[in-house]
């Protein structure tokens, strides 16, 4: 069964960072590709970053330049390291994976206010 | 980057059959965008229903299917419940990069 966690959210101040973590069982993180999905609150999906099972990446305009996503293949764990973070980052963040299919974590709340 | 477009809002009547489509700004959806549809109800993280245009999850209710219909993305809903009144987002792959549409609110009514 494939299971993934995330953790790592809170409450952090603008300019502030945070570094979110998914946990994967059951899937295998090196061969195939990993999305970090964000949801503000009352508003829709949104892909902040991606990593191929080749180890390319993308990242969302809103996000290019903050944003930094790993894997630790070893340890089967995604990372996303969140930077000089805003006010609009505030959103619950899932980890997906996607092999034959996608498979979507609980997400994680991240609050960025002073 | 592209935009990813979906209807707002939809309602179908219970046991009624509405399709819901997914088009993209760079031009037609085709195969080769891998497009997704994901289920969303108030207050669960979303699911997947549907991926690589056709394929179904164990999870994924018959009633169901994935589609291209005239340059877009379809998800097909043929004998609607009211457990299936949610949100419905597609999920568009341009290589490495992926969109989202704005999602569906689909009322079962």
């Amino acid at each position: 069964e494939v299971q993934l966690m995330e953790s790592g959210g809170g409450l952090v101040q603008p300019g502030g960072f945070l570094r979110l973590s998914c946990a994967v069982s059951g899937f295998t993180l090196s061969t195939n590709a990993m999305t970090w999905v964000r949801q503000a609150p009352g508003k829709g999906l949104e892909c902040v970053s991606v990593i191929s099972g080749s180890g390319d990446t993308f990242y969302a305009d809103s996000v290019k330049g903050r944003f930094t996503i790993s894997r630790d293949n070893s340890g089967n764990t995604l990372s996303l390291l969140m930077e000089t973070l805003r006010a609009e980052d505030t959103a619950v963040y899932y980890c997906v994976g996607h092999g034959a299919g996608s498979f979507w974590g609980q997400g994680t709340l991240v609050t960025v206010s002073s | 980057q592209a935009v990813v477009t979906q209807e707002p809002s939809l309602t179908v009547s219970p046991g009624g059959t509405v399709t819901l489509t997914c088009g993209s700004s760079t031009g037609g959806v085709t195969s080769g965008h891998y497009p997704y549809w994901i289920q969303q109800k108030p207050g669960q993280a979303p699911r997947t229903l549907i991926y690589d245009t056709t394929n179904k999850h164990s999870w994924t209710p018959a009633r169901f299917s994935g589609s291209l219909l005239g340059g877009k993305a379809a998800l097909t809903l043929s004998g609607a419940q009211p457990e299936d009144e949610a949100e419905y987002y597609c999920l568009v792959s341009y290589n490495s990069a992926r969109f989202f549409g704005g999602g569906t609110k689909l009322t079962v009514l």
